[in-house]
Formats: structure tokens, sequence, C-alpha cells
């Protein structure tokens, strides 16, 4: 079975600064999906970015980008230049052949002002 | 982009009675929608897959005679949780993977469940 593990509960950035967040998984499956998805106070998931295990290019969406280490299974996230409505828990999930999406346990991440 | 509404998105219920929980897609059809579970500062957990117009595919562990799911339209799942008691009062979760994408699901707002 897939599992996703994200090291660190807890991370903090101060505003305008950058931080990355930690994932790694493990599968043995060659073709999947890896997402990192936002979960603000209002529990409402938002998805923040995708990457396709196919794709040697990491994915970029504005301040977001990947560093996406196929061989080492790692998945980690980058947020560039913080700011106080990034504030929230980020969870990695993995979706391979069953279309089932596997979450880690989330990381909060805490915004200074 | 996609819509998914859940409701009630919150609900007391009193223990031994059911409530129901819809999710449903406004702007897409889904043919398989998702009902996760969150328990306070923990992840998601898969409940189970429903797929329109057959039976509801449950991961171990879940009782399918306390979480009742149906999808009979490609717009529509409800959960129904049956005989409610208070370990059943949770943050419950569905997401819905359009028809015609091939990666993304597109989660609801969750409904609160209590039961007292």
């Amino acid at each position: 079975a897939q599992t996703v593990t994200q090291s660190q509960p807890e991370m903090s950035v101060q505003e305008a600064e950058t931080v990355t967040l930690s994932c790694t998984y493990d599968t043995s499956e060659s073709d999947y999906y890896l997402f990192w998805y936002k979960q603000p106070p209002s529990r409402q998931m938002i998805l923040v970015i995708r990457q396709e295990a196919y794709k040697q290019q990491n994915a970029t969406e504005n301040r977001f980008s990947v560093n996406f280490q196929k061989a080492a299974k790692s998945f980690s996230l980058k947020i560039s230049d913080s700011q106080l409505g990034d504030a929230a828990m980020y969870f990695c999930a993995y979706r391979g052949g069953s279309e089932k999406l596997v979450f880690g346990k989330g990381t909060k991440l805490t915004v200074n002002p | 982009g996609a819509v998914v509404s859940q409701h009630p998105s919150r609900v007391i219920c009193k223990s031994g009675t059911s409530v129901k929980i819809e999710c449903r897609s406004l702007d897409f059809q889904a043919t398989t929608m998702f009902w996760y579970r969150q328990f306070p500062k923990q992840s998601l957990m898969l409940m189970a897959t429903s797929n329109e117009g057959s039976k509801a595919t449950y991961e171990q562990g879940v009782e399918k005679d306390k979480f009742l799911i149906n999808h009979a339209s490609l717009t529509l799942s409800t959960l129904t949780v049956t005989s409610a008691h208070p370990e059943d009062s949770s943050f419950y979760i569905c997401s819905a993977r359009d028809w015609g994408q091939t990666y993304e699901q597109y989660f609801g707002p969750g409904t609160r469940l209590t039961v007292t």
C-alpha cells in the first residue's frame, strides 16, 4: 500500500520569506500523481499544486513550486514571498492507479507578520 | 472552476438517530465521489468510494451498515450515518471526480456532525 509521510507537524515563516514543506512517499507504481492541498481554518480543501510523475519538470503555480525527486520519492513544496493568507494546514497527497487519494498527516504552517 | 456542495454544513443529532449528508457536484458530472472523515487536527481518511449506479466500495475497517452511501445520479451522493453514537462525531468531507478530468478531485466544504 502507498504511504505518504510529512515529517514536519508544524512550520513557521516570516511574512515575505520562503519556506519549504517536506513530503516523502512510498509506492511501487510508476504512473501516479502528487498533490499539495491547503486546508485553511474554514476546512475547505484547496488544491495548491499537482505533479504528474512522468513529467521531469517541476510544477510551478505563481509563488508555489515543488521539488520532485522521483528516485528519492520526495515531493517538497516551496512557498515564496509568504503571505499571511498562506497560513493553513498543508497536506501532501498521492494518487495512483486506484484513483484514491492517500494523504500525509499534514503540516501546520504559521506565517508571522 | 468545478464546485462541490455539501448539505448540511453542520448537524447535531441525538444518539441512536440517523443523519443524512448530501454531496452535490454543481457544474459537472461526477461518476465517482469519495467520502472522507477527518478528526480534529488529523488528516483525511478515506471511508468509501461511491460510483454512480453501483454499490460503494468501503475501506477496510469502515462499517458498511453504519455508513450507508448512495450515488443515485451523476451529481448527487449521500452518506447516511445510521444509529449514530458520540464516537461518530467528526468532520465529513466529500470529493467528486469530474468525468472529463484525469486527475482532479474537487472537494466539498465539509459537514460537521455532532452526536449528543
